[in-house]
């Protein structure tokens, strides 16, 4: 079946230097991506997305970069903080019943240590 | 501005009992949304509902039922709860469509404990 999966469960950095966060997918029919950030105990929250006809879109201190080739999806996080420390979870989304359903990957855990 | 809102937070349940998890979202969505996570299986969706009026199963329904009872509006009935529902459920909403714009807000969380 289709499916979106991350390749690192936890990835550990230290502050200041730059993350990288990689996802992949299977469902080629997907036209819409997007990461997300969990702190313990909260909801997602939204950090970035991207359309499949762009291959790259920066945020602040955020860029995601999209692979259609190889169905790969990243994000980078420049100049990573403590406050960045977090599940991440990317999402691709297709349309069922006129409505966008995101499937999620099972996150990556990010620490950044001082 | 409460974007997604969803009562309770914390749940004990004991096995047989029933439940609903309430949602209500003010941003005027179309699109809601109930998800559960479960550790190292990230997020699952149970049920959507694309607009008012009507609901969809998700990946993972069985043992749920939803109502789309407005716009505003979406509630989660556990009717016999089991140990393997216990999880954190998410309630969600979004525009729905491309011109409204497809990104998903969350509320939350519900922490549900069943024994």
């Amino acid at each position: 079946g289709e499916s979106v999966g991350l390749h690192l469960p936890t990835l550990s950095v230290q502050e200041g230097d730059n993350s990288i966060i990689n996802c992949a997918y299977s469902n080629s029919a997907s036209d819409y991506f997007i990461w997300y950030k969990q702190e313990s105990g909260k909801g997602p929250q939204f950090i970035i997305d991207i359309r499949s006809n762009m291959d790259k879109r920066q945020g602040q201190r955020v860029t995601v970069l999209l692979n259609k080739t190889v169905k790969h999806l990243s994000l980078q996080i420049a100049a990573t903080q403590p406050g960045d420390s977090a599940v991440y979870f990317c999402a691709d989304t297709t349309t069922s019943g006129g409505s966008y359903i995101p499937t999620f990957g099972r996150g990556t855990s990010l620490i950044v240590h001082p | 501005n409460a974007g997604v809102t969803q009562t309770p937070k914390f749940q004990v349940l004991k096995t047989g009992q029933s439940m609903t998890l309430q949602c209500a979202q003010d941003m005027n969505h179309n699109s809601m949304y109930w998800y559960r996570q479960d550790p190292g299986m990230g997020l699952r969706l149970i049920y959507y509902s694309a607009s008012e009026g009507t609901t969809d199963k998700g990946e993972v329904p069985n043992g749920y039922n939803v109502s789309r009872l407005n716009k505003r509006e979406f509630s989660l009935r556990l009717e016999s709860a089991a140990p393997s529902q216990t999880s954190v459920y998410f309630c969600a909403s979004s525009g729905g469509d491309s011109h409204s714009g497809n990104t998903i807000y969350f509320g939350e969380g519900s922490w549900l404990t069943v024994v």
